[in-house]
């Protein structure tokens, strides 16, 4: 596709369940990037991958949460045992490395019930 | 540690007049800023940027202006439309992470007609 894509779109999931997040990033994009914006709330910088590789995984809020990136394309964001707190629009992004733009795909709202 | 302010949440201005939008930063390592506007239930999409190397930069209706000494960047739109009514996020980049981006809580601007 010609843009960032997210799935699901929403996601309602019980209080402990793991949930996955799925994102195809731009073709040819080889920088993906996971953020978080809670109700109320600025985006929150969760994890950067450059190709396969997460060189930064500082904002990644606890360790329930980790994701992976394969054939520099694909990447899911896992959160396992899912927390009320968890809720929010997960965004991906993706760039080419030395562009200055990232492209937003329109995000998975999450709800923990 | 918010590298990335917009201490305004929202802005409310009259169709035709100018909106003002303004942002502070503390990392002098910041390379690029960026501006996203971002409506309900979208994600994010970019709307101009800066060089750290300039004070100014135009895009139609859209100027970005740049402060190094005061770290403070300002975005104007003149006139207003009511269509510009989202929320506008600064963001500014690491070069040392790639594009990764410091985003700021974003600023709700409304525009009345």
């Amino acid at each position: 596709g010609a843009g960032v894509s997210q799935s699901p779109s929403n996601k309602v999931t019980e209080k402990g369940k793991d949930v996955e997040l799925r994102c195809d990033p731009i073709s040819g994009h080889t920088a993906l990037y996971w953020y978080r914006q809670r109700l109320g709330q600025g985006l929150e910088f969760l994890i950067y991958f450059q190709g396969n590789s997460a060189p930064d995984k500082s904002g990644l809020p606890s360790d329930r949460f980790s994701a992976e990136r394969t054939g520099e394309s694909v990447s899911t964001l896992t959160i396992q045992r899912t927390q009320q707190e968890d809720s929010a629009v997960y965004l991906c992004a993706s760039s080419l490395v030395l562009d200055t733009e990232a492209f937003f795909g329109q995000g998975t709202r999450l709800t923990v019930v | 540690d918010q590298q990335v302010k917009q201490n305004s949440p929202s802005l409310s201005v009259q169709e035709g007049r100018i909106s003002i939008l303004n942002c502070d930063y503390t990392n002098s390592m910041f390379d690029y800023f960026l501006w996203y506007k971002k409506y309900p239930a979208e994600g994010p999409t970019f709307l101009i940027s800066i060089s750290s190397i300039k004070d100014k930069n135009e895009d139609g209706r859209f100027t970005v202006f740049l402060n190094k000494s005061a770290k403070h960047l300002s975005l104007h739109i003149v006139p207003s439309q009511p269509g510009d009514s989202a929320v506008y996020f600064c963001a500014a980049r690491i070069p040392e992470y790639g594009n990764k981006l410091v985003f700021g809580a974003g600023t709700i601007l409304r525009v009345k007609s």
